[in-house]
């Protein structure tokens, strides 16, 4: 299947920083990339659709001047989350679609701790 | 989207196979079934999808209900590496813009 990398696998960092984290296509290209996070013990939950060279759809409840997403390329789309809290540790994962299938492929996730 | 019914959690014995049920009775008939599976810390794995044929990988196979509201995945020689979270879902083709919505899955633990 087509692979979708993230980076960093995991970060640590002091409250009120901001952390970005990377998401790639890596064999195809993708007009269109999910974000999603999970609670410990939790499923996914999507936040927002990043659209190629337009603005990320954002779900209800998540904050889009918290959670800054750029999908400059077709292969890479970032979550930048900014000042980040304790309350923001969890794991990110991202998720692409090749146009050519009718599914998507999922990132190994990034695992975000605020201390 | 419709939403889909899954048992919490399941047990198999190592080299039996492995049968999760998923009820979808308001799937729609654009919609897909898709499987995707989650080990512990790490990403969801794709494992098949149907729209409402019967599917075969080299994973799993997909039985779709001749009415669409129901199926069943097989992974027919379960390993101890098949322990996760199988999701059931639901949905439009995502490369139309549809993300696929997570349920709570049904957690299957296989045993030696």
């Amino acid at each position: 299947g087509a692979v979708v990398s993230q980076h960093p696998s995991w970060v640590i960092c002091k409250s009120g920083t901001s952390v970005k984290i990377e998401c790639r296509s890596l064999d195809f290209q993708a007009t269109t990339m999910f974000w999603y996070r999970q609670f410990p013990k939790q499923s996914l939950m999507l936040m927002a659709t990043s659209n190629e060279g337009s603005k990320a759809t954002y779900e209800q409840g998540v904050e889009k001047d918290k959670f800054l997403i750029n999908h400059a390329s077709l292969t890479l789309s970032t979550l930048t989350v900014t000042s980040a809290h304790p309350e923001d540790s969890s794991f990110y994962i991202c998720s692409a679609p090749p146009t050519s299938t009718d599914t998507q492929y999922f990132g190994p996730g990034t695992r975000l701790t605020v201390l | 989207d419709a939403k889909t019914t899954q048992p919490t959690s399941m047990d198999c014995a190592e080299g039996r196979a492995a049968n999760l049920p998923c009820n979808h009775s308001t799937i729609s008939g654009n919609e897909y079934v898709y499987w995707y599976r989650q080990i512990h810390s790490q990403g969801p794995q794709y494992i098949i999808h149907g729209l409402k044929n019967n599917e075969t990988n080299e994973m799993a196979s997909l039985i779709i209900t001749e009415d669409r509201k129901s199926s069943t995945l097989i992974l027919p020689h379960a390993t101890l590496r098949d322990t996760a979270v199988y999701y059931c879902i639901v949905n439009r083709p995502p490369n139309s813009g549809y993300a696929l919505n997570f349920g709570k899955g049904t957690s299957l633990l296989v045993t030696p």
